[in-house]
């Protein structure tokens, strides 16, 4: 099956620092990407929409300068969490789906960020 | 009305038992519905895509009901293995390529030794 991979896996950093995430479709091409957040013992909650060559559509009560969106490639989207703070501590994760495979969506492993 | 509604679960089952997870969605134009589990503290894995003509694989069977919007998966047996929370996710084309993805809340089971 298709892979997805996202880097990094795990980041610790201090409050105010910016983190930057990136999901890559590593034997497909994805013209659209899905970056959603899982807090503990929560649903998975998708945040934005990621196109490529166009501005990401994020779900509402997600703001938009705070979780920067880029998707510069068919296979790379990154998601930068900018000044984070400790309650933007979560599990990110990331899916793209093979643009031939009817909305069929590959998950990546996700990435665990805890702000101190 | 929130757009792809699961039942609430927690589903405890004992091994063997057989399972029914009910999924119904809101927008009449979505395309395409799938069946994922996400195990504990990792990413959701697709389990089945579902088509109106009903689809089967091993121990589970989803059936699409576009007429009522409904969307059901049926687990036979089940195993320890397969307590996990299921989602049952809604996709819709926006046109240019891109499509739009709804997911819902989840469904947990507990298979029971």
């Amino acid at each position: 099956g298709a892979v997805v991979s996202q880097h990094p896996s795990w980041v610790i950093c201090k409050s105010g620092t910016s983190v930057k995430i990136e999901c890559r479709s590593l034997d497909f091409q994805a013209t659209t990407m899905f970056w959603y957040r899982q807090f503990p013992k929560q649903s998975l909650m998708l945040m934005a929409t990621s196109n490529e060559g166009s501005k990401a559509t994020y779900e509402q009560g997600v703001e938009k300068d705070k979780f920067l969106i880029n998707h510069a490639s068919l296979t790379l989207s990154t998601l930068t969490v900018t000044s984070a703070h400790p309650e933007d501590s979560s599990f990110y994760i990331c899916s793209a789906g093979d643009d031939g495979g009817y909305g069929k969506q590959y998950f990546g492993p996700g990435t665990r960020l805890l702000v101190l | 009305r929130k757009e792809v509604e699961q039942d609430p679960g927690p589903f405890n089952v004992p091994e063997g038992a057989t399972v029914a997870f009910n999924c119904t969605y809101s927008n009449s134009a979505s395309q395409s519905f799938f069946w994922y589990r996400q195990d504990c503290r990792k990413e959701p894995k697709l389990l089945m895509s579902v088509y109106s003509s009903g689809n089967e694989d091993g121990r589970f069977t989803a059936q699409l009901n576009r007429a009522s919007q409904y969307i059901s998966l049926l687990i036979r047996d089940s195993k320890l293995s397969d307590s996990a929370t299921y989602l049952c996710v809604v996709l819709a084309y926006s046109g240019a390529g891109s499509y739009q993805l709804t997911f819902g809340k989840g469904t947990k089971l507990s298979v029971i030794p």
